[in-house]
């Protein structure tokens, strides 16, 4: 099945610094690639995703890139602001092979200081 | 807006019980899911339901059970509940081939 290693596990920026996220995948049929920020006390909550037909999205301050040979994706955060610290997780899926099911990264605790 | 919502934010059960989380979603989603959250290990997947009434095992479903007689609830089952499910178990639900909508979780404390 597939596996998504995320890292690091924790990161500490500094307001107004960027922040990146790297996660890896194991399964080449995997087309479909979520983020998610959970906030204390929240369930996780889609910030962004992208699929496997484009190589970067970005969405205001957050960006994702895809590599797709490398089997690799990453998400980067500029100009952080407080708000931003929460964790974030990678996920992959096959899409709608799969009834959406997504396996996800271990978590990255984001600490922006202001 | 999507609403997930979960049964309690707080358990703490015994060894050896029973134990039934609930999950309700007002969107009519077809699919649903449980996750554990532990440190560390991200969300793993325990089971996920298509339809009524179907089921299909996720990553880790040792121990668990589930059951999904109506649309919009999806219950899961500890059978006989140990201290290795201490845990936090998040429930989503989702139109295929979209995004996964979250409720705020249950912190289960099994003593």
């Amino acid at each position: 099945g597939e596996n998504v290693e995320q890292h690091p596990s924790t990161l500490s920026v500094q307001e107004g610094d960027s922040a990146v996220i790297k996660c890896t995948y194991s399964d080449s049929a995997s087309n479909y690639f979520p983020w998610y920020k959970q906030e204390l006390g929240k369930g996780p909550q889609l910030i962004i995703d992208i699929r496997s037909n484009v190589g970067e999205k970005k969405d205001q301050r957050i960006a994702v890139t895809l590599n797709k040979t490398a089997k690799h994706f990453s998400l980067h955060i500029t100009e952080t602001q407080p708000e931003d610290s929460a964790v974030y997780f990678c996920a992959a899926s096959r899409g709608y092979n799969a009834g959406n099911m997504l396996t996800f990264g271990g978590g990255t605790r984001l600490m922006v200081k202001p | 807006d999507v609403k997930v919502t979960q049964s309690s934010r707080y358990l703490v059960k015994r060894t050896g019980e029973k134990v039934f989380l609930e999950c309700v979603q007002d969107m009519d989603h077809e699919n649903m899911f449980w996750y554990r959250q532990d440190p560390g290990l991200g969300l793993r997947l325990i089971y996920f339901s298509y339809d009524v009434k179907m089921k299909e095992k996720g990553d880790i479903p040792e121990g668990y059970s589930v059951s999904r007689e109506k649309k919009e609830r999806f219950s899961l089952i500890l059978e006989s509940a140990s201290t290795n499910q201490t845990s936090m178990y998040l429930c989503a639900s989702s139109v295929t081939g979209h995004e996964q909508f979250f409720g705020p979780g249950t912190r289960l404390t099994v003593l």
